[in-house]
């Protein structure tokens, strides 16, 4: 079953603005990670934030983690042409150790406009 | 860094045919996933290992077995390929506790016809 699910589905903004996608789950997590999808190749770690945090950072990417309300955001700020990708959230469960899989949600598909 | 190999981009199989995806990576992880990635369904978890010759169901079994023999090396088999098993197959690794995320391949484009 899909435990995240993102929002916007799709997302159009200019080159050099900022863009914000949310992801939502359903249950306790152990952490929760953001990755990049170009068109059809494989998943690109970005960035992963733990059940315990609330923001992180990682060069234009700000992330936050809301556990009270089961939601996260992806901030991209200064966008560039080369982040037209797809945007997945995943949950790992509160097992933790990596080893019992992520479940993703169905992603956002940026589009930065040149 | 990581890398993880998948055999072929692209796969042109005929219905009821035995297919095998392998996924080889050149690191010491100790787990390894199978993914299938469709159009408003997101990645669906398929299988997954956490060591040499263990395996795990995950969301979506259903005729699809896997085998690890060697811990860099999980292959996923379809044992009678349908026209629904059409798909992007991703296999994945991660080290113990993950705390770097999933390291993906670059996918397998799966034609059943």
């Amino acid at each position: 079953s899909q435990q995240g699910e993102e929002d916007p589905q799709a997302l159009s903004i200019q080159e050099g603005e900022n863009a914000t996608m949310n992801c939502s789950y359903k249950t306790s997590i152990n952490n929760l990670q953001w990755y990049r999808q170009n068109s059809g190749r494989g998943l690109v770690h970005l960035i992963l934030i733990r059940s315990n945090e609330r923001e992180k950072h990682s060069g234009r990417l700000r992330v936050t983690l809301d556990t009270s309300k089961k939601s996260s955001s992806l901030l991209i700020t200064a966008s560039r042409a080369a982040d037209t990708a797809s945007y997945f959230c995943a949950t790992e469960p509160p097992s933790g150790g990596g080893a019992d899989g992520l479940t993703f949600g169905k992603g956002t598909h940026l589009i930065i406009q040149p | 860094d990581v890398k993880v190999t998948q055999s072929s981009r692209y796969l042109v199989k005929r219905t009821g045919e035995k297919v095998f995806l392998e996924c080889v990576q050149d690191m010491d992880h100790e787990n390894m996933f199978w993914y299938r990635q469709d159009p408003g369904l997101g990645l669906r978890l398929i299988y997954f290992s956490y060591d040499v010759k263990m395996k795990e169901k995950g969301d979506i079994p259903e005729g699809y077995s896997v085998s690890r023999e060697k811990k860099e090396r999980f292959s996923l088999i379809l044992e009678s390929a349908s026209t629904n098993q059409t798909s992007m197959y991703l296999c994945a690794t991660s080290g113990q506790g993950a705390s770097n995320g999933y390291t993906f391949g670059s996918g397998t484009r799966l034609t059943v016809v």
